[in-house]
Formats: C-alpha cells, sequence, structure tokens
C-alpha cells in the first residue's frame, strides 16, 4: 500500500487553466505538507496543514489553494495556470507538526502548464 | 534569509569508491537534519537523520557527520553502488511546532561501473 498517494502523475494543460492535484497518506499522520520543485531540483515548501488547519502558507501566489477535508487529504488547487507554475509538486506527511519529523513524500505530480 | 546550501551540484566516483556529498547550513538555531535521496521520476526518500546535539551518526554504509562549529553537515556513503545514483538533498528544522523541512539545492551523485 502506498503511504502518500497523488494524482495525477502527469498533468499538461494551457495557460489560463485551473487544476486540481490531490494528495491522500494512509500513515495517520497529523500533518500534510506541499512543496514544489523546479527544473533545478530545488525543493520549496508552500503550505502546511495540521489536522486539516492550515499553518504553513509560504510566499505563494493565490492563484494556489490547498484544502484539506480531513486529516488524510490535502489537496492544492491552481487558478488560471501560467508558464511559470510549471514544476513537479510533492506531498508530504509526518505524524505531527512538531518540528523535528521525519517526512514521508509522495511520487510526485509534474506539472506542464503550455 | 537563512537557507540550507550544497558545496557542490555534481558529484561522479566509481563503483566501490566511497563518497562524500557536503552541505552547509546557516541556521544556527535548527534542531535537526535529514538526508533524503531522490530517484528519478521518484519522491525523496529519508537516507538518516541527526539530532543537534550529537556529531555522527551511523546507518547501514551511510554516515552522517554534523559539525556545528561551522555549521557543515555531510554525507559519507561507504563502497558506492550504481544504485546510489540519485540527487540528494540535506534539509534542516527547528524543532518548533509549525515550521517546516527546509532543502539544500542537491548534489547529483553519479555512480559509473
Amino acid at each position: 500500500d502506498t503511504a502518500v498517494s497523488q494524482t495525477p502523475k502527469y498533468l499538461v494543460t494551457q495557460m489560463g487553466n485551473d487544476k486540481s492535484i490531490k494528495c491522500e497518506q494512509n500513515l495517520g499522520h497529523d500533518t500534510m505538507y506541499w512543496y514544489k520543485q523546479d527544473s533545478k531540483k530545488f525543493l520549496k515548501i508552500m503550505f502546511s496543514y495540521n489536522n486539516k488547519e492550515l499553518i504553513i502558507n509560504e510566499t505563494v501566489p493565490n492563484r494556489f489553494s490547498p484544502k484539506s477535508p480531513d486529516k488524510a487529504h490535502l489537496n492544492l488547487h491552481i487558478n488560471s495556470l501560467e508558464l511559470g507554475d510549471s514544476a513537479v509538486y510533492f506531498c508530504a506527511s509526518t505524524p505531527s507538526d512538531s518540528g523535528a519529523n521525519v517526512l514521508t513524500f509522495g511520487a510526485g505530480s509534474r506539472l506542464t502548464v503550455l | 534569509g537563512e537557507s540550507v546550501g550544497l558545496h557542490l551540484p555534481t558529484l561522479s566516483v566509481q563503483e566501490g569508491d566511497n563518497s562524500i556529498i557536503n552541505c552547509a547550513y546557516s541556521n544556527s538555531a535548527s534542531d535537526y537534519f535529514i538526508w533524503y535521496k531522490q530517484e528519478s521520476g521518484k519522491g525523496p526518500q529519508f537516507i538518516i537523520d541527526i539530532r543537534s546535539n550529537m556529531d555522527k551518526r551511523q546507518g547501514q554504509r551511510v554516515t552522517v557527520l554534523l559539525n556545528k562549529t561551522v555549521k557543515h553537515l555531510s554525507l559519507q556513503i561507504a563502497a558506492t553502488q550504481p544504485g546510489d545514483s540519485a540527487v540528494y538533498f540535506c534539509a534542516e528544522i527547528t524543532n518548533q511546532a509549525g515550521t517546516a523541512l527546509i532543502f539544500g539545492k542537491g548534489t547529483t551523485l553519479s555512480v559509473s561501473s
């Protein structure tokens, strides 16, 4: 069983469209994250939710809206997609938000905006 | 802002050699450090971690060294194998609620046989 699963794995779309990426974890973790990995492999935190509550919101355009219907799910919706949104988006989870915990990552969702 | 960085973007070694991947961090408040391995098309995978009250930790074929005086972290891989070829990231975090792992830029390790 996959611990952190993301769908879709690949997403190709046109500029201006709206798209969503879904994430689910079956580890019983309380905290979930979205990271963005650019073409140079740099991983940057975008959002974090602890038990459905937003706790980290880095400087991300408000076209990005995370939603956590329950603590096992954290979805990412992106409006009005731009070329610069092309990246690999990783979902991750940890047991809690108390800092010193290992993140378990999903396999990533590669978004290509044309 | 403060960030974690790596000294070399790429490292090429021969199979059987020992590899050393270095990382410099700047946040002296960081309590916890993790090394991740990312293979092509996959998410980062945990390799080994170390807390700030330690200076060395060993795993299976891997050793992490922490030098808090110069804010330096290294990952040593013994008897490197082709399957070790990947991008390696160091990451740091403070032991506070509401913080997230900050990643360095990654070192691509290429192992030739």
